[in-house]
């Protein structure tokens, strides 16, 4: 079965420096999702993309948190600085496409961890 | 936005019992509800999801219900293994924007 890949799968970094973490969905999924998961919480949106294009940022902190699918494949999400709060796992997920009642597959994640 | 919770925060029940899950929503245009199933340290994976046309779906052990007028839907299990032991999410999202807004979470623990 064809799954979302996500690196690293762990990341420690002090406050203030510059992370940055990557997703490859499953091919041909022209939906992609990053999620922020507290420890204790629910998965949160951060940015849903269309393709190349965001078609919701909403939730996204755009003053540190930056996100791109420059060819509507694989992305990433950059934050800079890294805050303590920042402490979460990032998941990113995929679907065939919006419009459609199509469920999400989930990738392993990444767990940051800012000290 | 949609605002989803779930109760109760923490299950525990004996193996071979059943358990049930509720969650309520909001948003009464939503009319997509999945729940999605998270072990320790692994991916959120979806176990079951209903849309608002249907009143019940079931998948073996596993079944889920929706009240679309009191905007509640909930998961039950029946005959639990310990293999059930779980965090389950539920999620509501309104059709055509496939935004999922999820709950808090349920651990589900099941005693051999």
């Amino acid at each position: 079965e064809a799954e979302v890949a996500q690196s690293p799968r762990y990341k420690i970094t002090e406050k203030s420096q510059a992370v940055a973490f990557w997703c490859d969905p499953i091919s041909g999924h022209a939906t992609l999702y990053w999620y922020r998961q507290i420890l204790g919480q629910g998965p949160e949106l951060l940015v849903q993309f269309q393709d190349e294009s965001v078609v919701d940022d909403s939730q996204l902190p755009k003053d540190r948190f930056s996100a791109e699918r420059l060819k509507g494949v694989d992305s990433t999400l950059k934050i800079q600085p890294a805050e303590l709060g920042d402490s979460a796992m990032y998941l990113c997920a995929s679907s065939p496409g919006t419009g459609q009642l199509q469920p999400l597959h989930f990738g392993n994640g990444t767990r940051l961890t800012v000290t | 936005g949609e605002n989803v919770e779930q109760h109760p925060s923490t299950l525990s029940v004996q193996e071979g019992d059943s358990a049930v899950i509720k969650c309520t929503y909001s948003d009464s245009a939503s009319n997509y509800f999945p729940w999605y199933k998270q072990e320790l340290g692994k991916r959120p994976q979806l176990i079951i999801d209903i849309r608002s046309n249907v009143g019940e779906k079931k998948d073996q052990r596993i079944a889920v219900t929706l009240n679309k007028t009191a905007k509640h839907f909930s998961l039950h299990i029946t005959e639990t293994q310990p293999e059930d032991s779980a965090v389950y999410f539920c999620a509501a999202s309104i059709y055509g924007n496939n935004r999922l807004a999820f709950g808090k979470g349920n651990q589900v623990v099941v005693i051999p």
